[in-house]
């Protein structure tokens, strides 16, 4: 596609329960990032994709939190037992070596936990 | 720790005048730095970055410079326009892979 595409664009949850967000990125690219970003907050490093392997995972929370990329394009962000501090906008980025320094960033997931 | 400290929350310019939008990093060792530029319901939009090899970037209006021996990049917007309103986002990185982002400053500029 043309951009970084996420779905949904909003969530709603109750809190103890599972949710996934999807990101689709720009056909291509082969790094593919997550960020959250809390309010009044910038943009916090989760987890980071080359290919189909996590190259960096340094960034998530705890155990509660996994990322996957099967086929080295989609990639599926999951929050197990989720909790009302789990609450965020979710940003997913893509980029591409030869793209030089800068991802493109999606819209986000904004996930509510109730 | 904050790595990137963006320490003005907001800025208000007038249309046509320069805009200068500042962050301040603690760790010597970054690669690059970068400036996102973020509507309201839209992810951030790269605008522009520098290597730590050097001391200023230029795109059209934008300018960025960078200050090692201070720690401190800028952001000029010259001539800044209301289209400029956004909150803008100072980040920096090892070989741009992960990045490390300021709070964000808020810039509105007015008529």
């Amino acid at each position: 596609g043309a951009g970084v595409s996420q779905t949904p664009s909003n969530k709603v949850t109750e809190k103890g329960k599972y949710v996934e967000l999807r990101c689709d990125p720009i056909s291509g690219h082969t790094a593919l990032y997550w960020y959250r970003q809390s309010l009044g907050q910038g943009p916090e490093f989760l987890i980071y994709f080359q290919g189909t392997g996590a190259a960096d995972d340094s960034g998530l929370p705890n155990d509660r939190f996994f990322a996957v990329r099967p086929e080295g394009s989609v990639s599926t962000l999951k929050i197990q037992r989720t909790e009302r501090g789990d609450s965020a906008v979710y940003l997913c980025a893509s980029s591409s070596t030869e793209q030089g320094p800068g991802y493109t960033f999606g819209s986000g997931t904004r996930l509510t936990v109730v | 720790d904050q790595q990137v400290k963006q320490n003005s929350p907001s800025l208000s310019v007038q249309e046509g005048r320069i805009s200068i939008l500042n962050c301040d990093y603690t760790n010597s060792m970054f690669d690059y730095f970068l400036w996102y530029k973020k509507y309201p319901a839209e992810g951030p939009t790269f605008l522009i970055s520098i290597s730590s090899i050097k001391d200023k970037n230029e795109d059209g209006r934008f300018t960025v410079f960078l200050n090692k021996s201070a720690k401190h990049l800028s952001l000029h917007i010259v001539p800044s326009q209301p289209g400029d309103s956004a909150v803008y986002f100072c980040a920096a990185g090892f070989n741009t892979d992960k990045l490390i982002f300021g709070t964000g400053t808020r810039l509105q500029v007015f008529p």
